[in-house]
């Protein structure tokens, strides 16, 4: 059974980097699969951040692209999140997600909270 | 941009069918799932590729697919159904969520 985990600072400054890392058991992110990132804000809805294939190609959502990087750490078994240049509009519970393009997320870590303020 | 579209809220009463809708132009040329989220919880997939249930999702959960809507079905409704419900598809390789819809089990 595939299990993720978030991990990193809760806290971050603004115009400064977002990074987490998703830690995955039961399975090898080398072996297969798309491994993402969703947020969501307080009180709101989802919204995807992006994709890494398990060959290492990536998918942003075009309104984030310019400020994500998604890259995968097989020696670690983990794939990571870092976001630039951050706002309070950045502030969001991230979840790190087994994805398979153009199909489902499944399944979802259990959320980090990250919040944007000096 | 694509977008989709769900009403931000449903009841229904214990015991009887809810159904949870989510539009967008030509939804039904495109493969959509749900997400169940109960509150503090990490989202859970109840239906993929339109009408497929993975396993663990009760029976009472299906899905359909047609034209500008797809629609979330909930029989025989429980008040353990009660959470936020989420649509989700993708477009030009960008996955897309609906705003979601709070199903309230009266």
């Amino acid at each position: 059974q595939v299990q993720l985990q978030e991990s990193g600072p809760g806290l971050v400054k603004p115009s400064e980097t977002l990074s987490l890392i998703c830690t995955v058991s039961g399975y090898s992110i080398s072996s297969g699969y798309y491994w993402g990132w969703i947020r969501q804000p307080p009180g709101k809805g989802l919204e995807w951040i992006g994709n890494v294939f398990h060959g290492g190609s990536t998918y942003y959502n075009p309104s984030l692209k310019s400020r994500v990087t998604i890259s995968l750490d097989t020696s670690r078994n983990q794939f990571s999140l870092r976001l630039t240049s951050v706002t309070a509009a950045d502030t969001a519970l991230y979840y790190c997600v087994q994805s398979l393009q153009d199909d489902r997320f499944d399944p979802w870590g259990q959320g980090t909270l990250v919040t944007v303020s000096s | 941009s694509f977008e989709v579209t769900q009403p931000p809220s449903v009841s229904v009463s214990p015991g009887q069918t809810a159904s949870i809708s989510c539009s967008g132009d030509k939804l039904g040329e495109k493969f959509v799932c749900w997400y169940q989220q109960k509150p503090g919880q990490s989202p859970v997939l109840v239906i993929y590729q339109d009408t497929k249930r993975p396993s663990g999702i009760p029976e009472r959960f299906s899905g359909s697919n047609s034209g500008n809507t797809a629609t979330l079905t909930i029989s025989r409704t429980q008040a353990l159904d009660e959470a936020d419900y989420y649509c989700q598809t993708w477009d030009s390789s960008t996955a897309l969520f609906g705003g979601g819809t709070k199903l309230t089990v009266l």
